[in-house]
């Protein structure tokens, strides 16, 4: 019974790289959230996705970020042109059917350092 | 806006005490409350959750209570033990699917 899988578990970019964090949600689960969490800080909502379709993205920047689940694979959150503000922990959460009834389960996270 | 709370941003409490984690929320409409915990380098682990229409639930050495009155969370854990060492976050959801909302958290730190 696998959890929530996040991968890489920590990536290392120099500003101007491009970042792809891969986030699997449990098995069954078609609703993923990504939060980001900085240094000494709470998590922070930034999108929701279903299969194919972005349910949500009021927490994402507006430029340089961006999500998608599609059909078959995980989900990617890419960010272009990295700066360093954007070193930040990056959690991935998966639901069921997406209820306020549902608890969110969360990967382990990826770390990114913005060198 | 929304914002959900904590009163202590640190907490040291000796093993076999027990622990209070207190949280204050300002949305009177969220629904669901829950409480995580979060070891160091790895992702939120949900512990327990109450819905806006109870006061109280247990789990396992956990008890939750909320107080709608005052718009107040804590999280209680009994018998503390080393392992309980993390940082403890309150969050809240809506009416909707909505995402949570986290609280900035609580370092828990129990001395053997």
């Amino acid at each position: 019974n696998a959890g929530v899988m996040q991968n890489p578990r920590h990536l290392v970019r120099r500003r101007g790289q491009e970042a792809r964090l891969r986030c699997s949600p449990m098995k069954g689960h078609s609703h993923v959230y990504w939060y980001r969490q900085l240094p000494e800080e709470g998590l922070k909502f930034m999108v929701y996705l279903q299969k194919e379709n972005i349910i949500d993205e009021s927490g994402m920047p507006k430029e340089r970020f961006s999500a998608e689940f599609p059909k078959e694979g995980p989900s990617i959150l890419r960010i272009q042109q990295v700066v360093r503000g954007d070193s930040a922990a990056y959690f991935c959460a998966s639901s069921p059917l997406g209820t306020v009834q549902e608890t969110q389960y969360f990967g382990p996270g990826t770390r990114l350092l913005v060198l | 806006g929304e914002s959900v709370g904590l009163h202590l941003p640190t907490l040291s409490v000796q093993e076999g005490d027990n622990s209070i984690i207190n949280c204050a929320y300002s949305n009177s409409a969220s629904d669901y409350f829950i409480w995580y915990k979060q070891e160091s380098g790895k992702g939120p682990q949900f512990i327990i959750d109450i819905r806006s229409n109870m006061d109280k639930r247990q789990g396992q050495r956990v008890t939750v209570l909320l107080n709608k009155t005052v718009k107040h969370l804590s999280l209680q854990i009994a018998a503390t033990q080393p392992g309980d060492s993390a940082v403890y976050f309150c969050a809240e959801r809506g009416t909707s699917y909505d995402k949570v909302i986290f609280g900035p958290g609580t370092s828990l730190s129990v001395i053997p």
